[in-house]
């Protein structure tokens, strides 16, 4: 089955560690992005990548990182340096002739 | 730039109700509009897409949605709702090569 793979689910992790979200894609997309979602707000990006080897800051990047080193894979990794990393976290690529997205199933990260 | 408005952050109805979500939208060339689905700890999934085809689109689980240009308007309709489509909606919308711009959804409770 093509789709987004997010790995894990669910995460617990004590402040001041940082965290990397796992996403993968087998629908041979060149886009891939990572969007945070928290109640109310709706989803705000992090970061995108149009390319392999490349990315570009969306409107919340800081303390973020990501990679893009294969075509099928976007980690994403939350640094101690985000101040408020509690979230539902989801992943998606997208199809460029049509702009649709396919999304993950996300992630849940609870900072204790 | 392009932007999403959705009209009411909560809509309740009651089972066997119209379902009316409202979406507005901004592009200073024709979109690509879309509608996605967002269940309680999941991913969104599309409900429909607009690509500058016929202007009455229908989707998945009944819904469908009409691009009105006139009224810069992409509302989401279903005749008559069900418990099972209680959750949370996300109006999007994208030029090719573009970023997609999603609204800030709409809750959508569905009263016994």
């Amino acid at each position: 089955d093509g789709g987004i793979t997010q790995s894990p689910k669910y995460l617990f992790r004590k402040e001041g560690q940082n965290v990397t979200l796992s996403c993968e894609q087998n629908l041979n997309h060149d886009a891939m992005y990572w969007y945070r979602q928290d109640p109310g707000q709706g989803l705000r990006l992090i970061y995108y990548s149009q390319i392999v080897n490349d990315f570009q800051k969306g409107d919340i990047a800081e303390g973020y990182s990501v990679s893009r080193e294969k075509k099928e894979s976007f980690p994403l990794t939350v640094t101690s340096a985000q101040k408020n990393p509690t979230a539902f976290y989801l992943c998606a690529s997208a199809d460029t002739n049509t702009g649709e997205l396919f999304f993950g199933e996300g992630s849940r990260l609870t900072v204790l | 730039a392009q932007s999403v408005t959705q009209l009411g952050s909560h809509v309740s109805v009651s089972e066997g109700a119209l379902v009316l979500l409202r979406c507005n939208y901004s592009s200073s060339v024709p979109p690509y509009l879309f509608w996605y689905v967002q269940y309680p700890n999941q991913g969104l999934q599309l409900l429909l897409k607009y690509t500058s085809a016929a202007t009455l689109v229908k989707g998945i689980n009944g819904f469908e949605a009409e691009f009105k240009k006139s009224e810069t308007s992409f509302h989401l309709t279903k005749p008559s709702a069900h418990m099972s489509d209680a959750a949370e909606y996300f109006c999007a919308v994208t030029r090719r090569d573009d970023k997609i711009i999603f609204g800030k959804g709409t809750r959508l409770h569905i009263l016994p």
